[in-house]
């Protein structure tokens, strides 16, 4: 029962080629986030979803493309994939930044993608 | 802009001593703060968070910071390491520019803290 699960965990992949992270929250969150954490493990955000509505892209490359079917799901596709796309990509929900509310992020053990 | 400044990028310590990991952010308005630790191979993991009210919060695992306006500091410490609190810690500062619609995390760039037995 992980309250944040992402899929897959390694995923090596060559140049050029396409492939998607799933993302499922089972906190009943209405916010969901990407981060990309680099080779220096610097973190940052690319995405977020509040209600399935696209809230922040963070100047991403328009190869990544975010999809979230419903609340509780948030895909990462990536298109045409280089080597300087080779990281570790965190899923992560919360619930949203109200004031007076929880506003802890969970995040997903994350996916460690290399593009050889 | 909001920012995140972790000083040290590596702090070793030996076992049962003391740490401090420091923290200092860079914002003009309130601020939520957190602490995250990453053991390797994970994903991340809250510590403690500051949202409001007293500026001692208590944390997991005996970890505490102290929210320190006017210093604009969030300090992390534990009065007693041990080996299995090796991992990378990351400070952060919730962006609350998008309202409460989201809660984007701005993160500093990390602290390994190496304990050595």
């Amino acid at each position: 029962d992980t309250a944040v699960s992402q899929t897959p965990k390694y995923l090596v992949t060559q140049m050029g080629n396409d492939k998607s992270i799933k993302c499922e929250q089972n906190l009943g969150h209405d916010t969901m986030y990407w981060y990309k954490q680099d080779s220096k493990k610097f973190l940052k955000i690319m995405f977020s979803y509040n209600n399935k509505e696209l809230i922040i892209n963070e100047t991403v490359p328009n190869r990544f493309s975010p999809k979230s079917p419903d609340k509780a799901h948030l895909n990462l596709h990536i298109n045409s994939l280089e080597l300087g796309d080779s990281a570790v990509y965190f899923c992560a929900s919360s619930q949203g930044a109200l004031q007076g509310t929880n506003t802890e992020a969970f995040f997903g053990q994350g996916t460690r993608l290399t593009v050889v | 802009a909001q920012s995140v400044t972790q000083l040290d990028s590596q702090v070793p310590v030996f076992e049962e001593a003391p740490v401090e990991l420091r923290c200092n952010y860079s914002s003009s308005v309130s601020v939520y703060l957190f602490w995250y630790v990453q053991y390797p191979n994970q994903g991340l993991q809250l510590l403690l968070k500051y949202l409001s009210g007293s500026t001692l919060v208590k944390g997991i695992n005996g970890f505490e910071a102290e929210f320190n306006k006017s210093q604009t500091s969030f300090h992390l410490r534990k009065p007693s390491v041990h080996i299995s609190d090796t991992a990378e810690y990351f400070c952060a500062v919730s962006d609350l520019s998008y309202g409460g619609a989201t809660n984007k995390l701005i993160f500093g760039t990390g602290t390994l803290l190496a304990v050595q037995p």
